[in-house]
């Protein structure tokens, strides 16, 4: 079946925008992380879904950063009056198990560029 | 709170050669360990996990690593290494966190395998 998928998979955004960065998981799966990677780091959590319930939102670096997963599937991730360190790449991940306890699938990521 | 340490963000080998990626990882309660692989704009591909049980683990592509909780590490090994096995690695220490396994990643190992 098709894995986790993420749009778009480059984004170019001038600074003081707003971006959305949308995450399809795998159909079924009950928890989505949100990660962020810096160039040339380890993703850093941000975020954890089960179903639409957003149960830890701990790693958002400010509250210029805001995830929904309305319906359970899918997921956006918001940032506001985008800064050029917020500049990354943005992963999602999915798992079929609450909590992440299975293996994390991950999409191909979201480049984010702020000029 | 945990960490994850890769020693050597750069690491070479010729083809042929035995890969050895090292990973240390501080955490007060017993871990899950993961080794991802990511290639160039790609997500990240589980290579391996160790949850309980045996401390030796498998994974795919020929990769292997061990769990020693008296030298807290996670080192990952192939014997012989393939021109595909150019990638960068990440190891990941998961630990429950609320409601949620998230994973704290290390910084990475890019490594190149010469011809």
């Amino acid at each position: 079946g098709a894995g986790v998928s993420q749009s778009p998979r480059y984004k170019v955004a001038k600074r003081g925008q707003d971006v959305a960065l949308r995450c399809d998981p795998i159909s079924g799966h009950v928890s989505l992380f949100w990660y962020q990677q810096a160039l040339g780091q380890g993703p850093e959590f941000l975020t954890y879904f089960q179903n639409e319930a957003q149960l830890d939102k701990s790693g958002l670096p400010s509250d210029r950063f805001f995830a929904e997963r309305p319906e359970g599937s899918v997921s956006t991730l918001k940032i506001q009056r985008t800064q050029q360190e917020d500049s990354a790449v943005y992963l999602c991940a999915s798992s079929p198990a609450r909590g992440g306890y299975n293996e994390q699938f991950f999409g191909p990521g979201t480049r984010l560029t702020v000029l | 709170a945990q960490s994850v340490t890769q020693l050597g963000s750069h690491v070479s080998v010729s083809e042929g050669a035995l890969v050895l990626l090292r990973c240390n990882y501080s955490s007060s309660v017993p871990p899950y360990l993961f080794w991802y692989v990511q290639y160039p704009n790609q997500g990240l591909q589980l290579l391996l996990k160790y949850t309980t049980g045996a401390t030796l683990v498998k994974g795919i592509n020929g990769f292997e690593a061990e769990f020693k909780k008296s030298e807290t590490s996670f080192h990952l090994t192939k014997p012989s290494a393939h021109m595909s096995d150019a990638a960068e690695y990440f190891c990941a220490v998961s630990v429950l966190s609320g409601s949620a396994r998230q994973l704290t990643f290390g910084s990475g190992t890019q490594l190149t395998v010469l011809p």
